[in-house]
């Protein structure tokens, strides 16, 4: 299993540009979930999916939108890059069919650079 | 939105050391979770905490659930090299929702 995967792993844009950020996983979850990690503050919940067509606002879902194109991949667009995006965004994904279950696995990242 | 306070934000010990650090929130949660992250990479879950007062070992890793349920602790025993990265706290109240803490970067003086 490949688990979470991401692409790219890396991005530059202008201001302005538009893009989208792919994420897969292999591992039959149900909840997926998109995060950005600035410097010197944890991770925060852009939006997730709890199921195959359903899709919430997180923490910070302006400037951005997602699609749950089936069950395996979630991706995050970015309609009109601004310098304020740049950031590492990362997909995670988990297995909400059991109890307790709490493991998000994440994927390895992409830095983005918005000039 | 709520606000995870993670203490200390950076550690510099030896190897060999005992790690304690922790985390406050402004409001309860019913589970707490402890991550780390290594550079370039997703940060990968060390210890889950579901009941107030539960304490929780992953081999020289021990999680409390604060009793208030406002506050957890992580504590790493001899550290070892590998222990170098972030540790983020985060906290669950609902059903989906995790809320991050800022982390605490570990480094390892030789």
């Amino acid at each position: 299993n490949a688990g979470v995967t991401q692409t790219p792993k890396f991005q530059v844009l202008k201001t302005g540009q538009s893009m989208t950020l792919q994420c897969a996983q292999d591992m039959n979850h149900n909840s997926m979930y998109w995060y950005r990690q600035d410097p010197g503050m944890g991770l925060r919940l852009i939006y997730y999916s709890a199921s195959e067509g359903t899709t919430d606002k997180g923490e910070v879902p302006n400037g951005y939108n997602v699609s749950r194109l089936n069950k395996r991949e979630f991706s995050l667009r970015l309609e009109s890059a601004a310098p304020s995006q740049t950031s590492v965004y990362f997909c995670a994904s988990r297995d909400t069919s059991g109890r307790r279950t709490d493991t998000q696995y994440f994927g390895p990242g992409t830095r983005l650079t918005v000039l | 939105g709520q606000q995870l306070n993670q203490s200390p934000q950076s550690m510099f010990i030896q190897e060999g050391e005992d790690v304690s650090m922790n985390c406050t929130s402004s409001s309860i949660f019913n589970t707490w979770l402890w991550y780390k992250q290594d550079p370039g990479e997703g940060p990968v879950l060390l210890i889950a905490l579901y009941k107030a007062g539960e304490l929780t070992s992953n081999g020289r890793l021990t999680a409390q659930f604060g009793i208030t349920r406002k506050d957890s602790f992580l504590n790493i025993s001899a550290s070892i090299p590998s222990d170098v990265g972030i540790y983020f706290c985060a906290g669950r109240l609902g059903n989906e929702k995790l809320t991050f803490g800022t982390g605490t970067r570990l480094t390892i003086i030789p």
